[in-house]
């Protein structure tokens, strides 16, 4: 059982590339989230999925997308990077939407140069 | 107002201290409270719900005040091990996130 994993671990990119992190979780867990974690700027929800083919906006959408084709896997997407996109991205699963634990994967570091 | 605050910290304690931690939130009508733990550059797992009428599990207790809008953390005995930091989460039912919302976080450090 690995609970949450995301690829890749690390990534550089160059301002205009585009990259797609990918979440996987093996615990039947309806509900994905992906957060972006910056200094000073705490956890911040990008995108969520209540479950196979739905996606939904967080607080701070613009410049992502995502897609939930398999319930295990949830994608996220940057289309043109730019430097301000630089910063620790989190994946994370829950069974329930408000009431239960979230699981967190070991995160993404991506810098933009 | 952010919708939760927390004192960044950091609170340096020597092992054996006990130490607590506030945190406030601007939403009256939130109603799941959560402690999460983040060791430096890992994630955050979960370390405690927090219920109305308060819990402990062995070190740690957590204290919710609907009235004050504020919960907070209380660790006894500080052991080394407990040095990280602590996020303070709610729930805001039907928000525009409808999620959990983070707080910075508290910076906790053990020293021996």
């Amino acid at each position: 059982n690995a609970g949450v994993t995301q690829t890749p671990k690390f990534r550089v990119l160059k301002t205009g590339q585009s990259m797609t992190l990918l979440c996987a979780q093996d615990m039947n867990h309806e509900y994905m989230y992906w957060y972006r974690q910056d200094p000073g700027m705490g956890l911040r929800l990008i995108h969520y999925s209540v479950g196979e083919g739905t996606t939904a906006k967080g607080e701070v959408p613009d410049g992502y997308n995502v897609s939930r084709l398999k319930k295990q896997n949830f994608l996220l997407g940057l289309e043109s990077a730019a430097p301000s996109q630089t910063s620790v991205y989190f994946c994370a699963s829950s069974y329930s939407r408000y009431t239960d634990t979230q699981y967190f994967g070991p995160g993404t570091r991506l810098t933009v140069l | 107002r952010k919708e939760v605050e927390q004192d960044p910290g950091p609170f340096n304690v020597p092992e054996g201290a006990t130490v607590a931690f506030n945190c406030t939130y601007s939403n009256s009508a939130s109603q799941s409270f959560f402690w999460y733990r983040q060791d430096c550059r890992k994630e955050p797992k979960l370390l405690m719900s927090v219920y109305s009428s308060g819990n402990e599990d062995g070190r740690f207790t957590a204290q919710l005040n609907r009235a004050s809008q504020y919960i907070s953390l209380l660790i006894r005995d500080s052991k080394l091990s407990d040095s990280a930091t602590y996020l303070c989460v709610v729930t805001n039912y039907g928000g525009s996130q409808g999620n959990l919302i983070f707080g910075k976080g508290t910076k906790l450090s053990v020293k021996p």
